[in-house]
């Protein structure tokens, strides 16, 4: 199986700051690699697909790169309706789904 | 709109049996996978099972596979999670989520509001 390694697990930034969240995988997924929104209490919410490309209705300072084994997740400028946790997920091709271990974004 | 509406979770005692439920409304049910994904109290997301759209096929997670059993009623728009046996790890909030394709990988693009399964004595 395909092992998904999320990093880090929380993580505190100010308004207004840029934000990095990065995913690795075991093996080579080539762009399978999404990424999704978290709020308490509420199901999560599709941001990036296939890396790289932004959900309908998302916003633009929601970004993602990488691919093979290396994927990051970027907000560009932190706003406070951004706290939530974030899961990056893999589709390793073989229909099985994998989520990250899922980052807590706080304001600091 | 998409609307993915699930049912049917509640407490049940280790060892024994629940049916949840999820109605969808919005699209075209009989064209698409579906899946269920859980999450435990404070902890991550976990894929438990999906059925392509004629309910031909279904893969699980290993932990599941042969207690869970996922089907659909493309009549009316209903996919379901039959839960056998169930342990206190199975307790969650499950989750009914729409399996959508690109050009690349899949990914869940709507999902319900979550039914929780509580398991203990």
């Amino acid at each position: 199986d395909i092992q998904v390694t999320q990093s880090p697990s929380s993580l505190s930034a100010s308004v207004g700051d840029r934000v990095t969240i990065a995913c690795q995988t075991s093996q080579d997924i080539k762009n399978y690699l999404n990424w999704y929104q978290q709020k308490p209490g509420k199901a999560p919410k599709l941001l990036i697909y296939d890396a790289s490309i932004l959900e309908t209705g998302v916003p633009s300072r929601f970004s993602g790169s990488g691919s093979g084994t290396h994927f990051t997740f970027t907000i560009s400028s932190l706003q406070v309706e951004d706290i939530a946790t974030y899961y990056c997920q893999q589709y390793d091709g073989d229909v099985f789904y994998t989520f990250g271990q899922g980052t807590n974004l706080e304001i600091k | 709109e998409v609307q993915l509406v699930e049912s049917g979770g509640g407490l049940v005692q280790p060892g024994g049996s629940l049916r949840l439920s999820c109605v969808a409304s919005g699209f075209t049910f009989s064209s698409q996978w579906m899946s269920w994904v859980r999450q435990a109290p404070g902890k991550g997301l976990e894929w438990v099972a999906d059925m392509n759209g004629d309910g031909t096929k279904q893969y699980y997670l290993k932990s599941v596979k042969g207690r869970f059993s996922i089907s659909r009623d493309n009549a009316k728009n209903s996919l379901f999670l039959e839960m056998n046996s169930l342990r206190a790890e199975d307790a969650a909030v499950y989750y009914c989520a729409r399996d959508h394709k690109y050009t690349g990988g899949w990914h869940f693009d709507y999902w319900g509001q979550g039914t929780r399964v509580t398991v203990s004595s």
